[in-house]
């Protein structure tokens, strides 16, 4: 069964600084990696998606993430970060050709200080 | 293109009565439809999941049930709310293998 770890729940990083999210998976056959975020009270947006490829993967609002298959991550980046960042993220997971579809890591809150 | 709609979105109940959420997905045919639950300060529980009209997969034992009446209509019912049961319910839809669409969400009150 797959299985996603976020390993920081709390991010809190000044802003224009870089950020790194951290995200790790387990699974036993091929996969695709995915990041959201969510604003408050709001449902999840795609931030960016790794199904085959490029390891690196550009995505929306300045973000990317690398996929690692020696070590099963998906760490999602950002060089320089804004006040309007502050989000919570969720790495999530999908096992290729599965209907039961994404597995959610337990999400990561992005506080930008000022 | 697609769109999914979900409503209400906010909702106060009183313990033990019953509950309806309504999910409708618009563009696409034959879509994989979710329904998720966000507790608190945490990540989200996948509730259950359609592949098809009729067809619908329990993730997780408990009070709620789902159902499926039309192609891109997935309703989530409860006939007595549980405290417990407050949260925040996200519908989504996906195509075979890939990204999922989110709703806006409910958040539901149980008091």
């Amino acid at each position: 069964a797959q299985s996603v770890t976020q390993l920081d729940s709390q991010v809190p990083v000044f802003e224009e600084a870089p950020v790194e999210l951290r995200c790790n998976y387990s699974s036993s056959v091929s996969v695709y990696l995915f990041w959201y975020v969510q604003y408050p009270n709001q449902g999840l947006q795609l931030l960016l998606k790794y199904l085959s490829g490029s390891t690196l993967v550009k995505g929306i609002n300045g973000f990317e993430a690398e996929f690692n298959k020696s070590q099963t991550s998906f760490h999602l980046r950002k060089p320089s970060v804004h006040i309007s960042d502050t989000a919570e993220y969720f790495c999530a997971v999908s096992e290729s050709g599965s209907a039961r579809q994404l597995t959610f890591g337990s999400g990561t809150q992005l506080t930008v200080l000022p | 293109s697609q769109t999914i709609h979900q409503w209400p979105a906010t909702l106060v109940q009183p313990v033990g009565s019953p509950l309806s959420l309504e999910c409708t997905v618009e563009g696409t045919s034959n879509p994989n439809l979710y329904w998720y639950r966000q507790a608190a300060g945490r990540g989200l529980q996948l509730l259950f999941y359609s592949v098809g009209i009729g067809q619908i997969s329990s993730e997780v034992p408990q009070n709620l049930s789902a159902s499926r009446p039309q192609d891109r209509q997935f309703i989530l019912s409860s006939k007595k709310l549980l405290l417990s049961d407050s949260g925040f319910y996200l519908c989504a839809w996906s195509t075979r293998t890939l990204e999922a669409f989110f709703g806006q969400g409910t958040r539901l009150t149980v008091v």
